[in-house]
C-alpha cells in the first residue's frame, strides 16, 4: 500500500511569508506526527494528533507555528512570517494506533527560507 | 532538544566489515529504536528494542541495550555499500503512553564497495 506522502518536496520562500506543508498519512493510521529536521542534526519533535486532536503540541518553537488535522487523516503544518531559521526539513509520520507502534515517516518536506 | 548523543559521528569501513554504532541517553525510556535515513530525507525503521530487552536481532543488524549505563549499540554485520546512510538512535521516554521520539545526532556510515 501507500506511504506518508508529504507536499511538496521543496519549498523556497521569502522571510515573512506564509507556508503551508501538508502530510497524508498511510490509510488507517490514526497517530500522526511531524518533526523538523535540520542540517546535519536528528528529526526533533514538534506535534502528535490522535484522530483529529492534538494530544501533545509541546515541541512547536513557538506561535507562529500551528497545525491542524481536522477529519483524522491530511495533516497540515502551518508557518506564519517565516524567519530564516525555520528552513530545515519537516518530517511526518504515522503509527496505527496511539500507542507505541512502529512510525512509518514521509520524505519530507525541505523548507528554504531566504 | 537532543536526548542522546551517538558515537561515532562519522564510520567509514571496506564492504564485508562489520559496523558499530553506540547511543547514549539521559533520561529513563520505554523503548529505544534504530532509524536508517538515505540523502537527508525519509527515515526508515529499522529495530526496537524495549527496556526491559538486553539484545535483539532482525537479520544481518543486532542491538544492544544496557539500561544501567543508559547506552545502545547498533552492529551491521557483513555490511554491504547500500548500507551507506546515516543511522539515528531515537527513545521513547518512559512513563509515556504514545511514541513521541527524542533522536541522537546520528552517525554517518560509508560503506565502500
Amino acid at each position: 500500500g501507500a506511504g506518508v506522502s508529504q507536499t511538496p518536496s521543496n519549498k523556497v520562500t521569502e522571510k515573512g511569508k506564509y507556508v503551508e506543508l501538508r502530510c497524508d498519512p498511510i490509510s488507517g493510521h490514526t497517530a500522526l506526527y511531524w518533526y523538523r529536521q535540520s542540517l546535519g542534526q536528528g528529526p526533533e519533535f514538534l506535534i502528535y494528533f490522535q484522530g483529529t486532536g492534538a494530544a501533545d503540541d509541546s515541541g512547536l518553537p513557538n506561535d507562529r507555528f500551528f497545525a491542524v488535522r481536522p477529519e483524522g487523516s491530511v495533516s497540515t503544518l502551518k508557518i506564519q512570517r517565516t524567519e530564516r531559521g525555520d528552513s530545515a526539513v519537516y518530517l511526518c509520520a504515522s503509527s496505527l494506533g496511539g500507542g507505541l507502534e512502529t512510525q512509518y515517516f514521509g520524505p519530507g518536506t525541505r523548507l528554504l527560507v531566504l | 532538544s537532543q536526548q542522546g548523543e551517538e558515537d561515532p559521528q562519522a564510520l567509514s569501513i571496506q564492504e564485508g566489515e562489520n559496523a558499530t554504532m553506540n547511543c547514549s541517553y539521559k533520561t529513563s525510556i520505554n523503548n529505544l529504536q534504530w532509524y536508517r535515513q538515505n540523502s537527508g530525507r525519509g527515515l526508515v525503521h529499522l529495530i526496537l528494542i524495549r527496556s526491559n530487552e538486553r539484545e535483539k536481532h532482525s537479520g544481518r543488524l543486532r542491538v544492544t541495550l544496557d539500561t544501567s549505563k543508559k547506552s545502545s549499540s547498533l552492529l551491521i554485520t557483513a555490511s554491504r555499500a547500500a548500507d551507506t546512510a546515516s543511522y539515528f538512535c531515537a527513545t521513547v521516554a518512559g512513563g509515556t503512553s504514545y511514541g513521541k521520539l527524542t533522536f541522537g545526532q546520528g552517525t554517518i556510515l560509508t560503506v565502500h564497495p
